[in-house]
């Protein structure tokens, strides 16, 4: 158990909806990352947040959006859900968002559109 | 820019067998190197790192080691187990830019 949780584990939905998953981070953690996993793409690194702020940007649609909350926790939104969104959606953190610092990830959100 | 090539898997391996699984990276700077594992149905979790040149990590009877002369971080291991199969990444981080760079991960199975 990494320490990060998020919910919900699964999640089925239809094209043109829009959904929001959340992550606690570990406690402690001050950063907190977001990627796709699609058998296609691989891993994809969405976004990054630190202690509120957005640090750094990766792949992230303009559909999509996210926020780091003051308790930390963070959530990711889709809009406007496509059939190529299916994928495992992971939230990872660390202590101080250092690159040179192990990720702790999550066990993932399954998203299906439908 | 940055990048890291893994070895395309799936790779098979019987119970008992000597692992290898090759990453090169390309980077600017000096980066620290990462060894992820994911196993079925679960999120992906540290299996070692090395933050400089010529350092070794090593985990659970894995060993992987920095060397930047050939720009590798090259998985081994001796003698797997059944319970080694998962995906095993190759990333990089803490060099210019700021997004973590994680290779395409190599399948591996171990039959009994």
């Amino acid at each position: 158990d990494s320490g990060v949780t998020q919910t919900p584990k699964h999640l089925i939905t239809a094209t043109g909806q829009r959904v929001t998953l959340r992550c606690s981070p570990r406690s402690g953690d001050l950063s907190v990352y977001w990627y796709q996993q699609s058998l296609d793409q691989g891993l994809q690194f969405l976004i990054q947040y630190y202690n509120g702020e957005e640090r750094a940007k990766g792949n992230i649609l303009e559909r999509f959006s996210a926020q780091q909350f003051p308790d930390l926790h963070s959530e990711l939104n889709l809009s406007s859900l496509e059939l190529g969104d299916s994928a495992l959606y992971f939230c990872a953190s660390s202590p101080q968002g250092f690159l040179q610092e192990t990720q702790y990830f999550g066990p993932g959100t399954r998203l299906l559109v439908l | 820019g940055n990048s890291v090539t893994q070895m395309e898997g799936p790779v098979t391996l019987s119970e008992e067998a000597f692992l290898t699984i090759n990453c090169t990276y390309t980077a600017t700077g000096y980066p620290s190197l990462f060894w992820y594992v994911q196993y079925p149905g679960e999120g992906l979790q540290l299996l070692l790192k090395a933050t400089k040149a010529d350092d070794k990590g090593s985990n659970k009877g894995f060993e992987a080691t920095y060397r930047k002369e050939t720009t590798s971080f090259h998985l081994e291991k001796g003698s797997v187990q059944v319970s080694d199969s998962a995906v095993y990444f190759c990333a990089l981080g803490g060099t210019g830019g700021f997004k973590t760079i994680f290779g395409a991960g190599t399948r591996l199975f171990v039959k009994a």
